[in-house]
């Protein structure tokens, strides 16, 4: 069954660097997002990307974060200066459609900002 | 913007017994709900999903309710195994056209006792 993989599982980071993390969703699929879970909480919306352009993000997808499709498989989510509270596990999903349709999560990087 | 509160955020039950989480969104455009189960470490996966022209769906002994009226949504377990222990976190999602608002409850957790 096809999944959505993302690598690195965990990235160890300096406050004030830039990290790309990186994610292959599944092949058919048109719609991508990226999410992130602070240890012990919920899960935050952070963004969806849709025919090569951000559809929708959240009040936390500030200028320090952006989301590109390099190519015809990978969805990147870069973080320009990373700061303390930017440790989260970050999960990318995606879906065949929009909206009323699963999204399938992949098993997350898990960020360390130190 | 939308707001999804979920209760409770621990829940013990007796293995054979039933499960019951409530979620309420205040958007009355929400138009799709979905519910995540998410062991530790692991990524969130779907369990069952509702769309709003419908009221209930079952799939064995999992089941979602939706009040559109009252905007809330139950996620019922029935017959729970120790299995089923985890944290599930509802969603409300709004999808119009290529816009998309994506919104998690806070999460429960779920411990089913042997």
């Amino acid at each position: 069954e096809p999944e959505v993989t993302q690598t690195p599982s965990h990235q160890v980071t300096q406050m004030g660097q830039e990290v790309i993390l990186r994610c292959v969703p599944i092949s058919n699929h048109l719609y991508f997002y990226w999410y992130r879970q602070i240890l012990g909480q919920k899960v935050e919306f952070l963004v969806s990307f849709y025919n090569n352009e951000i559809s929708e993000k959240s009040e936390i997808f500030d200028d320090q974060f952006s989301v590109e499709r390099p190519d015809g498989s990978n969805f990147t989510l870069k973080i320009r200066s990373t700061k303390l509270e930017d440790s989260a596990m970050y999960f990318c999903a995606s879906s065949v459609v929009g909206g009323s349709y699963e999204q399938y999560f992949g098993p997350g990087t898990r960020l360390t900002v130190t | 913007g939308e707001n999804v509160e979920q209760h409770p955020s621990t829940l013990s039950v007796q293995e054979g017994d039933s499960a019951v989480i409530k979620c309420t969104y205040s958007d009355s455009a929400s138009n799709y709900f979905p519910w995540y189960k998410q062991e530790l470490g692991k990524r969130p996966q779907l369990i069952i999903d509702i769309r709003s022209n419908v009221g209930e769906k079952k799939d064995q002994r999992i089941a979602v309710t939706l009040n559109k009226t009252a905007k809330h949504f139950s996620l019922h377990i029935t017959e729970t195994q120790p299995e089923d222990s985890a944290v599930y976190f509802c969603a409300a999602i709004l999808n119009s056209g290529g816009y998309q608002k994506v919104t998690f409850g806070t999460g429960t957790k779920l411990q089913v006792i042997p």
